[in-house]
């Protein structure tokens, strides 16, 4: 079975330049996450998604990150403009069930590193 | 807001030594997951914990989960090279659907 998968797996562009993300999650898996990991430190929360639903986007930079989830499957994020402190590797993770349950595991998929310039 | 912190930060150890991590909440949590990323990888499910003293072991790995749902630990006996990576903590409070990851400990092992 394939795992999450993401694109690119590396991406480098001058600030104030637009960038998007891409996730497929594993197949069947209903919910979506989409993490920033600074170096260093652990997987922040940026938005989550049950089925194409949005229900946790509170830690999402909204003046320049935006999120989608077309009917219930593939992802992407994206930021415009980004700025230098957007460098981080952002990481996509499905799980089956929904958090706090025992079908909540998460699976990562391997992130873009995004470099800012 | 909730947080998760590890400690420590970094560990380095001569191969055949224990290792232990552990991480604390600010708030009680009503689940705790443990996660092992290697360098330049992504972070690889290991057990969840849901049980108040719950107690749950894979092969070297002895995970805990305190009696007052603040606390968990993770400790590794006799490491190996292999256990190389950074160890996080994740913990879900009730109602809330989401896990706050810790701040990670960095295991390097020595051989």
């Amino acid at each position: 079975e394939a795992g999450v998968v993401q694109s690119p797996r590396y991406k480098i562009i001058e600030k104030k330049q637009p960038v998007a993300f891409w996730c497929n999650p594993i197949s069947g898996h209903n919910t979506l996450y989409w993490y920033r990991q600074n170096l260093g430190q652990g997987p922040e929360l940026l938005i989550r998604y049950e089925n194409e639903e949005a229900v946790d986007d509170s830690q999402l930079p909204k003046d320049r990150f935006s999120a989608e989830r077309l009917k219930g499957v593939d992802s992407t994020l994206k930021i415009q403009p980004a700025e230098l402190g957007d460098s981080a590797v952002y990481l996509c993770a499905s799980s089956f069930g929904l958090a706090g349950t025992s079908t909540d595991t998460q699976y990562f998929g391997p992130g873009t590193r995004l470099t800012v310039l | 807001g909730q947080q998760v912190m590890q400690i420590p930060q970094y560990q380095h150890v001569q191969e055949g030594e224990d290792f232990t991590t552990y991480c604390n909440s600010s708030t009680t949590l009503s689940n705790i997951q443990w996660y092992k990323q290697r360098p330049g990888g992504h972070p690889v499910f290991l057990i969840q914990l849901v049980k108040s003293g719950e107690v749950k072991k894979q092969k070297r790995l002895t995970f805990q989960f305190g009696e007052a749902k603040k606390n968990s630990s993770l400790h590794i006996t006799a490491t190996q090279t292999t256990d190389v990576g950074t160890y996080f903590c994740a913990g879900s409070t009730s109602g809330t659907y989401k896990y706050i990851f810790g701040t990670g400990t960095r295991l390097k092992v020595l051989a």
